[in-house]
């Protein structure tokens, strides 16, 4: 099946750093990406989703210009958490979709998630 | 998106079968249902999607009411490594659809 992995799986980082989390799609290429975010104990919530050379599309209440998302390849969408704080300290996952000739893939891959801790 | 309404948490004995039930009275007719289950500290993984009929696969069956209005995820034999939160997702193509997680159905597995 489609593999999609992230790096790194973990990272405790300082207050006020960046952090950058890849996420590649490693045998399919896709255009779309989602990111979603998930504290202990709750439900995985959309944060964007990640367009191929566009630019992403944020939920409500989350701040694009903290969460960077840059799309810049088909098997490649990077999330940086911009001066981050402790509250961002959270599990971070991304899924992505195939597309078989014009056609979306009715499923999304999702990766293994990264973990940030920020101190 | 439609809502999906799911018990917070069930338990098996291992190898006995699982039915988890699944409520979406308010879907519309061109929502697919999805299943994903995700296992401690990892990502989602899909299970099973269907529209109208009963579908199998290799891990799952998923059975679908006449009505659409309610379906049920069906682990054949349980195992330990069936434990996990299972999501029952209403999308129209949970591919290029971003997907809306409820809070699921925690499954234990006892041995």
């Amino acid at each position: 099946g489609a593999v999609v992995s992230q790096h790194p799986s973990w990272v405790i980082c300082k207050s006020g750093t960046s952090v950058k989390i890849e996420c590649r799609s490693l045998d399919f290429q896709a255009t779309t990406m989602f990111w979603y975010r998930q504290f202990p104990k709750q439900s995985l919530m959309l944060m964007a989703t990640s367009n191929e050379g566009s630019k992403a599309t944020y939920e409500q209440g989350v701040e694009k210009d903290k969460f960077l998302i840059n799309h810049a390849s088909l098997t490649l969408s990077t999330l940086t958490v911009t001066s981050a704080h402790p509250e961002d300290s959270s599990f971070y996952i991304c899924s992505a979709n195939p597309v078989i000739g014009d056609q979306p893939y009715n499923e999304q891959f999702f990766g293994p998630g990264t973990r940030l801790t920020v101190l | 998106d439609a809502k999906t309404t799911q018990p917070n948490s069930m338990e098996s004995n291992e190898e006995e079968p699982v039915h988890l039930p699944c409520n979406h009275s308010t879907i519309s007719g061109t929502d697919y249902i999805h299943w994903y289950r995700q296992l401690p500290s990892q990502g989602p993984e899909y299970v099973i999607h269907g529209l109208t009929s009963n579908v199998n696969n290799r891990m799952a069956s998923l059975a679908i009411a006449e009505d659409r209005k309610s379906s049920t995820l069906i682990l054949h034999r349980a195992t330990l490594r069936d434990a996990a939160v299972y999501y029952c997702i209403l999308a129209l193509n949970s591919g290029n659809t971003p997907l809306v997680f409820g809070k699921g159905t925690r499954l234990s597995v006892i041995a």
